[in-house]
């Protein structure tokens, strides 16, 4: 199975922080990765697919990049409402699997 | 209002069986895959199968394959996870989704509120 490696697992931020999470595919992924946050007691949201397209309605203040198999989402400017945890997700090859989640605290 | 519903979830002893349905609304329910996803209390999320849009061909991760089954009815327009021979560790919110695609690149983009399914003696 392809084993997704978010890093880290927790982080304190400020409002108004960079953020960075990253996630790490133990095999090939090409650009089949996304990004989902949740919220607690809520379903999912999609906020990043294919690496680093934006869903629609998503704030622009999130992005998403590849090197390799380095993967990383970016809040440029955290915003209150963004407190959450972030999971990444490759649908290269079935299994498909999930990272292990981020959560972002105040 | 694009929107999906599950139900179904519920106390069940371990060995029993339970089968969850997901209704959906204001999409082509017929044109897309579709999912489940699962998260037991307190943990991550982890994919449990997938079917395709025309019923051709279904997917599930090894933890349940033999004991859960993916269906669909495109005339309902209804999603389905029958899961037999429960265990403890199945215990969840399962969450039913819709399957979007970029190119080959396969992304939940809808996502139903969840049902709980509870394991226990």
């Amino acid at each position: 199975d392809n084993q997704m490696t978010q890093s880290p697992s927790s982080l304190s931020a400020s409002v108004g922080d960079r953020v960075t999470i990253t996630c790490r595919a133990s095999q090939r992924t090409s650009t089949y990765l996304n990004w989902y946050q949740q919220k607690p007691g809520k379903a999912p949201k999609l906020l990043i697919y294919a690496a680093s397209r934006l869903q629609s309605g998503v704030p622009s203040r999130f992005s998403g990049s590849v090197f390799g198999t380095d993967f990383t989402l970016t809040i440029s400017s955290l915003q209150p409402e963004d407190f959450a945890t972030y999971y990444c997700q490759q649908s290269y090859s079935f299994p498909q699997t999930f990272g292990q989640g981020t959560k972002v605290e105040i | 209002e694009e929107q999906l519903v599950e139900s179904g979830g519920g106390l069940v002893q371990p060995g029993g069986a339970l089968k969850l349905s997901c209704a959906t609304f204001d999409f082509t329910f017929r044109s897309y895959w579709m999912a489940w996803v699962r998260q037991a209390p307190g943990k991550g999320l982890e994919w449990v199968a997938s079917i395709k849009h025309d019923e051709s061909d279904e997917f599930h991760v090894d933890s349940v394959r033999g004991r859960f089954t993916i269906s669909r009815d495109n005339v309902k327009t209804s999603l389905y996870l029958q899961m037999n021979s429960l265990r403890a560790e199945d215990t969840a919110m399962y969450y039913c989704a819709r399957i979007g695609w970029y190119g080959l690149v396969g992304y939940f983009d809808l996502w139903g509120r969840g049902t709980l399914v509870t394991v226990s003696s």
